[in-house]
């Protein structure tokens, strides 16, 4: 699975959108971008995925730029309880062959001051 | 709340005891998963499980640790003769095979902390 580049932390004012960035240039072909948080003292949380096209749910949007080498988190109006880390994973879509663990990196620590 | 349950949330115990994890996951979830996090860390992976089967474990299992999921339902995590090394967030997580989206569903987590 690729290695991703996340920034350490970041801050975002109340209300405000949330930029997430997220690095993956050794990114495959096959190979998705899953994000995940982790709010403090729970486990990891499913956020959103994509392949190449943009997507969007009721939490956040994904940006992928269109070679696949980085892509952006947004949270449209982050509120205090989006302070968390925000894990950027690439892997591939599980296969009978692919256990579809996670590898994390450290992510990025989100803080929404209001 | 994701359903996937952790039993105990926080464990004191001292160094050398043996200590064991409980894991109900979601409950038609095929695949199962145990990680560990560090204070400042991403979680990292430990093992995983298809129904009953163990079908990966990481190297960062040692021979202290093993893993179980009998009848393909909840799981344990056993770490024999622990070290100080050994404190932190247990996690499990848990998700069913072929579902759109492929993610994994966490627990809350277990708190060991050797003394």
């Amino acid at each position: 699975d690729a290695k991703t580049t996340q920034p350490t932390s970041m801050d975002c004012a109340e209300g405000r959108a949330a930029n997430l960035p997220c690095n993956h240039s050794t990114i495959s072909g096959n190979e998705y971008v899953y994000w995940y948080r982790q709010i403090h003292s729970q486990g990891p949380q499913y956020i959103i995925h994509g392949l190449k096209n943009n997507e969007t749910n009721e939490m956040a949007s994904l940006i992928i730029t269109e070679d696949r080498k980085s892509s952006t988190l947004i949270l449209p109006h982050a509120t205090l309880r989006d302070t968390a880390v925000y894990y950027c994973i690439v892997r591939t879509f599980h296969g009978s062959s692919n256990t579809g663990k996670l590898i994390f990196g450290q992510g990025t620590t989100l803080q929404v001051k209001p | 709340d994701t359903g996937v349950s952790q039993d105990p949330r926080h464990k004191i115990t001292k160094r050398g005891q043996n200590v064991t994890f409980r894991c109900d996951p979601i409950s038609e979830h095929n695949r199962l998963y145990w990680y560990r996090q560090t204070l400042g860390q991403g979680p990292e992976f430990l093992t995983y499980f298809q129904n009953e089967a163990q079908l990966e474990k990481s190297r960062l299992l040692s021979d202290r640790f093993s893993a179980e999921r009998p009848k393909g339902s909840f799981s344990t995590l056993e770490i024999q003769r622990t070290e100080q090394g050994d404190s932190a967030m247990y996690l499990c997580a848990s998700s069913l095979e072929l579902r759109l989206k492929n993610e994994q569903f966490f627990g809350p987590g277990t708190r060991l902390t050797v003394l």
